[in-house]
């Protein structure tokens, strides 16, 4: 059984430029979660999706939008990169139509770095 | 809103020695707490899990108890291992927040042989 896999592991980017990260969720998962993780710190909350729309949302502005497809997979798209977007990138999954709607499996990341 | 705070780190200890990561949270409702786990280079792993009050999660001999009238849900485990090494999250979700993950800003653990 795949867990939540992630793409690409790592990404360079320049400021002002966009970057769309992916992710597919752990088989049986219809829910995907985005996190920001800078360095020494723990993950921040950016939004959540079910049956294709935004669910809810953390305090990042509009720069970040997001987006999910009918096979639960789902993109994170960040426009005009300041330095500051520079972290780890987690994608979490869970499954919101059974018991464990509060436990939510994590990717391993994508690493990305603004220069 | 909800917040995690977790223990100043980062913690060294011998291998055998006893742990003890500190856990206190502020929410509205009835939130459910977390323990999660994150190697170098690796995404997070969930350790343990408490939905209610005196719940008790446990695994790989760690352990965390819900304690609702301290707003606390402290690590522990009695004999660490070099392999434990890692940084140690604290979390929450429900509540008011429900779907989304309160994160304490971790605690980097090393165990030294």
């Amino acid at each position: 059984d795949a867990g939540v896999t992630q793409s690409p592991t790592h990404l360079i980017k320049t400021r002002g430029q966009q970057v769309t990260l992916r992710c597919s969720p752990k088989s049986g998962h219809d829910t995907v979660s985005w996190y920001q993780q800078a360095l020494g710190q723990g993950p921040q909350f950016i939004f959540q999706y079910y049956e294709e729309e935004e669910r809810q949302r953390g305090n990042f502005p509009d720069r970040f939008s997001g987006h999910q497809y009918p096979n639960y997979s789902s993109e994170l798209n960040v426009n005009a990169l300041l330095l500051g977007d520079s972290a780890l990138y987690l994608c979490a999954s869970s499954d919101l139509s059974g018991q464990g709607i509060n436990e939510q499996f994590f990717g391993p990341g994508t690493r990305l770095t603004v220069l | 809103g909800n917040s995690v705070t977790q223990m100043e780190g980062p913690v060294t200890l011998s291998e055998e020695a006893f742990l003890t990561i500190n856990c206190t949270y502020t929410a509205t409702g009835y939130p459910s707490l977390f323990w999660y786990v994150q190697y170098p280079g690796e995404g997070l792993q969930l350790l343990l899990k408490a939905t209610k009050a005196d719940d008790k999660g446990s695994n790989k001999g760690f352990e965390a108890t819900y304690r609702k009238e301290t707003t606390s849900f402290h690590l522990e485990k009695g004999s660490v291992q070099v392999s434990d090494s890692a940084v140690y999250f604290c979390a929450l979700a429900g509540g008011t927040s429900y779907g989304k993950l309160t994160f304490g800003q971790g605690t980097i653990l090393t165990v030294h042989p």
